[in-house]
């Protein structure tokens, strides 16, 4: 079975501050998908991020970048120099490669940056 | 990627009464979903949309419940039959496009209230 847990309910900073969103999965495939996706307060699921089981390298896209570890089942996610535009729920979500290629997501973390 | 679009963007019901919620895609993709989200849980999969077949629901959900139609590759239907206060909550449509990433964009969402 195939399971994300995303330990951080809520996350509080202040703007400028860097943050890092905690995401660890269990899957018994030997290759799958891990995804990002923010869901900002109007409810719309907005893709950010996806990594293959094969490529650990980090990536970083702005002020967004991500930690892939396989060896400790861990996809963190960071924001470099929080803005208030930051706040939303964000989901960290896992896939097969193969088959219906359902997602299963973590719990999600709140993230509210005030100014 | 590909743009999806959902009607109603939110609605208010009766106890009892049924709602069916379009999902348009501006573009042809392989596979269609749709979701729940809870007030203030994680994203749940409802069933995978086959074009021209039954859908594939997922353990916990019946299609007597929430039947679901996809009469081709860009439209699909949800409809929550039956309702009651238990069934407020957003409901999301996303669709794969063909390749290999995987990736699901979603809808806007649907809120339903159920009073």
């Amino acid at each position: 079975a195939q399971k994300v847990t995303q330990a951080q309910t809520e996350i509080s900073v202040v703007e400028k501050e860097d943050v890092t969103l905690d995401c660890v999965y269990e899957t018994r495939d030997t290759t799958y998908y891990l995804f990002w996706y923010k869901q900002p307060p109007s409810g719309e699921l907005v893709f950010l991020i996806r990594r293959n089981s094969f490529d650990e390298q980090n990536e970083i896209s702005g002020r967004y970048s991500w930690n892939f570890q396989k060896s400790t089942s861990s996809f963190n996610f960071t924001i470099t120099a929080s803005q208030v535009v930051d706040s939303a729920v964000y989901f960290c979500a896992l896939s097969p490669p193969t088959g219906f290629q359902k997602l299963v997501f973590g719990t999600g973390t709140r993230l509210l940056v005030s100014p | 990627s590909a743009v999806i679009s959902q009607k109603p963007s939110r609605d208010i019901c009766q106890r009892g009464t049924s709602l069916t919620i379009q999902c348009q895609v501006d573009s042809q993709v392989t596979m269609m979903f749709w979701y729940r989200q809870q007030p203030g849980q994680s994203l749940t999969l409802i069933a995978t949309a086959n074009q021209g077949s039954e859908a594939t629901y997922e353990s916990g959900f019946v299609i007597d419940k929430f039947p679901i139609s996809r009469p081709n590759l860009t439209f699909s239907t949800l409809t929550v039959s039956n309702m009651s206060p238990e069934d407020s909550s957003i409901y999301l449509c996303s669709g794969k496009t063909s390749g290999n990433y995987n990736e699901q964009f979603f809808g806007p969402g649907t809120r339903l209230t159920v009073l």
